[in-house]
């Protein structure tokens, strides 16, 4: 069953802290996706990347960056998080266009 | 500006009835359309597409209609049932970015028993 990993289910952080949100997958996909998910916009994308030490901006990467050293995994950095941050973040990969496969997601509370 | 508006926040059906979920976007470049099954505590699984070069697209219970002229998308789903009941996604891309999809805000569809 292909997957796709999130590190944390349920994480808190202060604001000002730097926050790793790490996310693998099994399927050698080339492309991989952060997207945050908030009640009233659905999905928005933040970053993405097509390969191995390539990345994308998204709609909305003001206040994060990622890093992606392997193809099976792709981070999401929040520099210094703000309460604003406070989200649920899903990461997803895909090979083809449009056929994501999500991870479950992460809920960040920043406090 | 969100340019995928999915305006119905909620919808609630009778099991065995047909649940029509409604999406309409605003970008004339999207060419490509996709509606995405959410439950609680999961990612979004891929459900069904449609090309813009097709105004039908059947899956199962699931069928998609694309209107262009009128830059609106539906999902059909006959019969509802119970386990039919998340949030759904609908989704669209454009062909000179086609991995960057553009989400709507959801519909949460309950099917009553």
């Amino acid at each position: 069953d292909v997957k796709v990993t999130q590190s944390s289910r349920y994480l808190v952080k202060r604001t000002g802290e730097k926050v790793f949100l790490e996310c693998v997958q099994d399927m050698d996909h080339e492309n991989m996706f952060w997207y945050r998910q908030d009640p009233g916009l659905g999905l928005r994308l933040i970053y993405f990347s097509y390969d191995v030490k390539m990345k994308e901006k998204g709609d909305i990467p003001e206040g994060y960056s990622v890093s992606r050293e392997k193809k099976e995994r792709f981070s999401l950095i929040l520099e210094s998080a703000s309460t604003n941050q406070t989200s649920m973040y899903l990461c997803a990969s895909s090979r083809t266009p449009g056929a994501n496969t999500f991870g479950s997601g992460t809920r960040l509370t920043v406090v | 500006d969100q340019q995928v508006k999915q305006n119905s926040p909620s919808l609630s059906v009778q099991e065995g009835r047909i649940s029509i979920l409604n999406c309409d976007y605003t970008n004339s470049m999207f060419d490509y359309f996709l509606w995405y099954k959410k439950y609680p505590a999961e990612g979004p699984t891929f459900l069904i597409s449609i090309s813009s070069i097709k105004d039908k697209n059947e899956d199962g219970r699931f069928t998609v209609f694309l209107n262009k002229s009128a830059k609106h998308l539906s999902l059909h789903i006959v019969p509802s049932q119970p386990g039919d009941s998340a949030v759904y996604f609908c989704a669209a891309s454009r062909g000179d970015s086609s991995y960057k999809l553009i989400f709507g805000s959801g519909t949460r569809l309950l099917v009553r028993p």
